[in-house]
Parts: C-alpha cells; structure tokens; sequence
C-alpha cells in the first residue's frame, strides 16, 4: 500500500521559502496526480497545486496550481528518489499551516491516499 | 476560487442517522463528481466517498453520498461515538482548474 511521508522545516521565517519533500514509499511517481494541500489551525482544507509526470524520461512533469497561490508555489518532481517538493516563496504568517501531501488517480479527482501532514509555522 | 458551504456542526444520537449538506456552484458541484473526507482530531484527512455515490475498499456502508444539482449530500447511518470527527466535501472547480473543498462540519454524538 502506497504511503507517503512529508518532511521539512518546522518554523520559517516572514519573507523566506518554505520548502517541503514527500517521499513515497509502496509506490511509484508516474501515472499519479501528486498534490500539496495545506490546513491552518482550527481552518477548512486548502489545495496547493499538483504535479503530473507520465513516465517519458525527458518529461519533468505537469504542474496545476490554486490561482490564489500560482505566483509563489513551485511543485517539482525526484523521480530517482521517488519524491515531490513543494517550494512557497514569500511567506506571511497567513501561511501557518498543517501541510499534506496526498495522491490523486486522476487529473479532476479525489486526492486519497494522504501523508500524516507536517506543522509549518511562519515566525521570526 | 468558490468555496463549498457547509454547516458547521451537526449532532445526533448514537445509532441514528446524520446528513451533513455541501452546496456549490455549476462549476464545481453542478458539472463533477463530489468526495467527502472524515478527519479526526490530530490526524490526517480520510477519503470516505468518491465520485459522489462511491466508498473505497475498507469503509462501511453505514456512509453514503448524494448530489442533487449543485448540492450534495453526505449520510452517516447507525451513528458511532468513533464517528466524531470533521467531514469536509471536495470536488473539482472547472472554471478554475482547481480542486476547492468545503468549508467542513463537526459532528457530535450526544
């Protein structure tokens, strides 16, 4: 069964990036929809964006972002090391969140199998 | 970017049965399929129905889901103290191209 793990830095400063790993492990990366969503404490769920990759070797991968977000998120493929990233530039203490990566089986569907999430809290 | 309305909370007693409502717009709930997510306190979102009628392998039938136009329906029969939790729905916004989700409903159970 396919699990994923996130990893990353637990306090950011204002202004910096925010950048965040999901390993998948009982799995592979082509042919899923790999997406970051995030949570701010005691609020509704938030989709970041995804990431495509359909397994042509040349191919690094499609993205789809949430337009409030677009003009600062980055979401790229380690296909070798079987994990996705998520780079957050700019960040304000809006951006204080539970962050979840989670994979999709279609380009319009359901995210379902989700990793356990990591706390990100953006303070200088 | 729309964002589904919920109630925020709903409660009933155990061994009877709940709906919690997800309204939309004909760009999300009017024109795809909708998904429901039960999240328990510290942990992560659990996908409960999909493409709005289907339960994945390993959750009960006491779940169920509905649409009507730019609405759905989630139920939960036979209700459980287990069962309180968060429930979000979630559905694709085409004008958007993006995934939108609930604002999320608290159950109780009294």
């Amino acid at each position: 069964q396919v699990q994923l793990q996130e990893s990353g830095p637990g306090l950011v400063r204002p202004s910096e990036t925010l950048s965040l790993t999901c390993t998948v492990s009982g799995g592979s990366i082509p042919y899923y929809y790999w997406s970051w969503i995030r949570q701010p404490p005691g609020k509704r769920l938030e989709w970041i964006g995804y990431i495509y990759y359909s397994g042509t070797i040349s191919f690094s991968g499609t993205t789809n972002y949430n337009p409030s977000l677009k003009s600062r998120v980055t979401i790229s493929l380690d296909r070798s090391n079987n994990q996705f990233s998520l780079n957050l530039h700019s960040l304000t203490a809006a951006d204080t969140a539970i962050y979840y990566c989670a994979r999709g089986q279609y380009y319009n569907g359901p995210p379902d199998y989700w990793g356990q999430g990591t706390l990100v809290t953006v303070s200088s | 970017q729309s964002v589904l309305t919920q109630p925020p909370s709903v409660s009933a007693a155990p061994g009877q049965k709940v709906t919690i409502s997800c309204s939309g717009s004909s760009s999300d709930i009017g024109d795809n399929y909708v998904s429901w997510y039960q999240q328990l306190p510290g942990t992560a979102p659990k996908l409960l129905i999909y493409d709005t009628t289907q339960r994945p392998s390993g959750i009960p039938d006491r779940f169920s889901g509905s649409k009507s136009g730019t609405s759905a329906t989630l139920g939960i029969a036979g209700l459980q103290t287990g069962d309180e939790a968060d429930y979000y729905c979630g559905t694709w916004d085409g004008r958007v191209s993006a995934w939108v989700f609930g604002e999320g409903t608290r159950l109780t159970v009294l």
